[in-house]
């Protein structure tokens, strides 16, 4: 099946600092990729669809601007923790799916995110 | 909004069939799926189900759908210790997620 690539799988920053997490789909174009984040315990909350070539549409009560989305390619999509803080720390999963009709939605493995 | 309802946990006795149940709000949803995830681990996709059907059999995977009441079950017969993991449906456009059902299955 399709294979969705998340970099880095785990990642441990400083407070302030800002990370960013990658994500490619290795055998198809994606014009659209979801991100997800995942706090222990309980269920993925969408954060935002990221869309090729436009600006990203962010879910209610996510910060467009603590949370920078890219998507520059019909294969890379980014996600950029700013400023990160001790409560950002989380799972982050990415998914791409096929264009229009696509059935299954292929996540990324997920990355730990630990800010200290 | 979308929203999408599961039982939390779930425990059986090996070689049981278990019974994981959903129930979702958004009627558009063209297609309903059940992800695993293991611990630490990213989601792997189980199955799914186009909404015009009512059932779907994939080998030990039994997806039963009830339009009218909005409720969506996923039976795994002879359970096994491997089957022990999070098990997510989900279904809308923006694939929501319900809360995970916490499988654990006991020898």
């Amino acid at each position: 099946g399709a294979v969705v690539s998340q970099h880095p799988s785990r990642v441990i920053c400083k407070s302030g600092t800002s990370v960013k997490i990658e994500c490619r789909s290795l055998d198809f174009q994606a014009t659209t990729m979801f991100w997800y984040r995942q706090f222990p315990k309980q269920s993925l909350m969408l954060m935002a669809t990221s869309n090729e070539g436009s600006k990203a549409t962010y879910e209610q009560g996510v910060e467009k601007d603590k949370f920078l989305i890219n998507h520059a390619s019909l294969t890379l999509s980014t996600l950029t923790v700013t400023s990160a803080h001790p409560e950002d720390s989380s799972f982050y999963i990415c998914s791409a799916r096929f264009p229009q009709g696509a059935v299954e939605a292929f996540f990324g493995q997920g990355t730990r995110l630990t800010v200290v | 909004g979308e929203d999408v309802e599961q039982s939390l946990f779930l425990s059986v006795r090996e070689g049981d069939s278990s019974v994981i149940n959903c129930t979702y709000t958004d009627s558009s949803s063209t297609y309903l799926y059940w992800y695993k995830q293991e611990p630490g681990a990213g989601l792997q996709l189980l199955t799914y189900i186009f909404s015009n059907m009512d059932m779907k059999q994939d080998q030990r995977l039994t997806v039963l759908l009830n339009k009218k009441d909005k409720h969506l079950s996923l039976r795994i017969a002879d359970t096994q210790t491997g089957d022990s993991a999070i098990y997510f449906c989900a279904g809308g456009g923006k694939l929501i997620f319900g809360q995970g059902t916490e499988l654990s299955v006991k020898p």
